[in-house]
């Protein structure tokens, strides 16, 4: 049924602060990928799983981003002691698999807004 | 390195035509998208068009692929304010997207 799910929608948080944020997946889909956009540009990849295996994390601008995916479904993007340049939206997207073919097609979710005051 | 192009404005009357253009730089993308944002609302698939096509037209919609130029372009015939969006056009690398920097159509009623 569903698409992409995130939570939350809107994340307002103080400068310092750790945010952690969710993503489920359409059913059946291996691959889970994170990225973020900022205002006026397109989404930027940050990391990506397939199963609870991180792929590649080299999207993910410094120690204070991490992922993680336990159990090859939900998936979590937390940001510890968060700064102003973190504002962003974070989108989710989930695909078949994570190969070259149709089958790789990523479906996004509606994303989190997140702004560090 | 990876960069994809798009013009960042587009503005256009009810009715018309609209024309998104885009450059890419991986030329062993097997599929080219174009996605939709609205405000408040997720990416959605528009359309894509695969790698050894020049043209697939859906409805609306009319996608060129001149893979020399490594050039894509979007028509949207008979424009509607409900078009009124950022169109993001994205290749996919080995497994992550590289989208452009959206191109935002305005329609004039």
């Amino acid at each position: 049924g569903a698409g992409v799910s995130q939570s939350p929608r809107y994340k307002v948080t103080k400068r310092g602060q750790d945010v952690a944020l969710r993503c489920d997946p359409i059913s059946g889909h291996v691959s889970l990928y994170w990225y973020r956009q900022a205002l006026g540009q397109g989404p930027e990849f940050l990391t990506y799983f397939n199963y609870e295996a991180q792929q590649d994390k080299s999207g993910l601008p410094n120690d204070r981003f991490s992922a993680e995916r336990p159990e090859g479904s939900i998936s979590t993007l937390t940001i510890q002691r968060t700064e102003q340049r973190d504002s962003a939206m974070y989108r989710c997207a989930s695909s078949l698999t994570s190969t070259r073919s149709r089958a790789s097609e990523q479906f996004f979710g509606p994303g989190t807004r997140l702004t560090v005051l | 390195g990876e960069d994809v192009e798009q013009s960042l404005f587009l503005s256009v009357r009810e009715g018309d035509s609209s024309v998104i253009n885009c450059t890419y730089t991986d030329s062993s993308s097997t599929y080219l998208y174009w996605y939709k944002q609205e405000p408040g609302a997720g990416l959605q698939l528009l359309t894509y068009i695969f790698s050894n096509m020049d043209m697939k037209q859906d409805q609306r919609l009319t996608v060129l692929l001149n893979k020399k130029d490594k050039h894509l372009s979007l028509r949207i015939a008979d424009t509607q304010t409900g078009d009124s969006a950022i169109y993001f056009c994205a290749e996919p690398g080995t497994y992550k997207y590289i989208f452009g920097t959206g191109t935002r159509l305005k329609v004039l009623a």
